[in-house]
């Protein structure tokens, strides 16, 4: 069964470092998101993307944040500059084409900011 | 503002039990999805549900469109199930918002 897949599955950065957080989503899917999960809280939405452009953003995704969809299997969350509050776990998911509305997450990147 | 408010928070059964979690949203929200997160954090999706009801072996999920209400049922709990159930709301092609998640615990 196709997969959204997640690398690296734990990543840790010292403060005001940049990472990338990478996902490739299921092949025939059209929407991709990004959400966070910080310990003990609720998942919150990022950012989605479709059609090759940001559709929707949250409060949270300010210009520290950015998305990337390079080479038409990748989907990419670059964060600037890295913050002690932005760790957390940090999921993608896709949807649409033959799954409908249904999101398919991945396994989730837990980032760890020192 | 697209809200989604699950209860009870915390529930712990013991096995062979019936479970029901329940979800209330608000308007805008065309779909409810339930999905399952394992104490390594990841997420599955169990059913996404715009009408009606859906069944996947054990687990029953139902809306009600017009009280924006929804239900998940577990037969035949067990300890297996031990997971975070969490609604989501959406409508199609849009962000989820997320129910703060009910912490599952089957006793054997």
């Amino acid at each position: 069964e196709p997969e959204v897949t997640q690398t690296p599955s734990h990543q840790v950065t010292q403060m005001g470092q940049e990472v990338i957080l990478r996902c490739v989503p299921i092949s025939n899917h059209l929407y991709f998101y990004w959400y966070r999960q910080i310990l003990g809280q609720k998942v919150e939405f990022l950012v989605s993307f479709y059609n090759n452009e940001i559709s929707e953003k949250s409060e949270i995704f300010d210009d520290q944040f950015s998305v990337e969809r390079p080479d038409g299997s990748n989907f990419t969350l670059k964060i600037r500059s890295t913050k002690l509050e932005d760790s957390a776990m940090y999921f993608c998911a896709s949807s649409g084409g033959d799954s409908g509305d249904t999101q398919y997450f991945g396994p989730g990147t837990r980032l760890t900011v020192l | 503002k697209n809200e989604v408010e699950q209860s009870p928070q915390n529930l712990t059964a013991q096995e062979g039990e019936f479970i029901t979690i329940n979800c209330s949203y608000s308007v805008g929200i065309s779909a409810l999805h339930w999905l399952q997160q394992h104490p390594g954090g990841g997420i599955v999706s169990l059913f996404m549900l715009s009408s009606g009801k859906k069944k996947h072996g054990r687990l029953i999920a139902t809306i009600n469109i017009q009280e924006k209400h929804s239900s998940l049922h577990i037969t035949a709990s067990h300890p297996r199930d031990s997971a975070v159930y969490i609604c989501a709301g959406g409508r199609y092609g849009n962000k989820l918002v997320f129910g703060a998640g009910t912490i599952l615990r089957v006793k054997s």
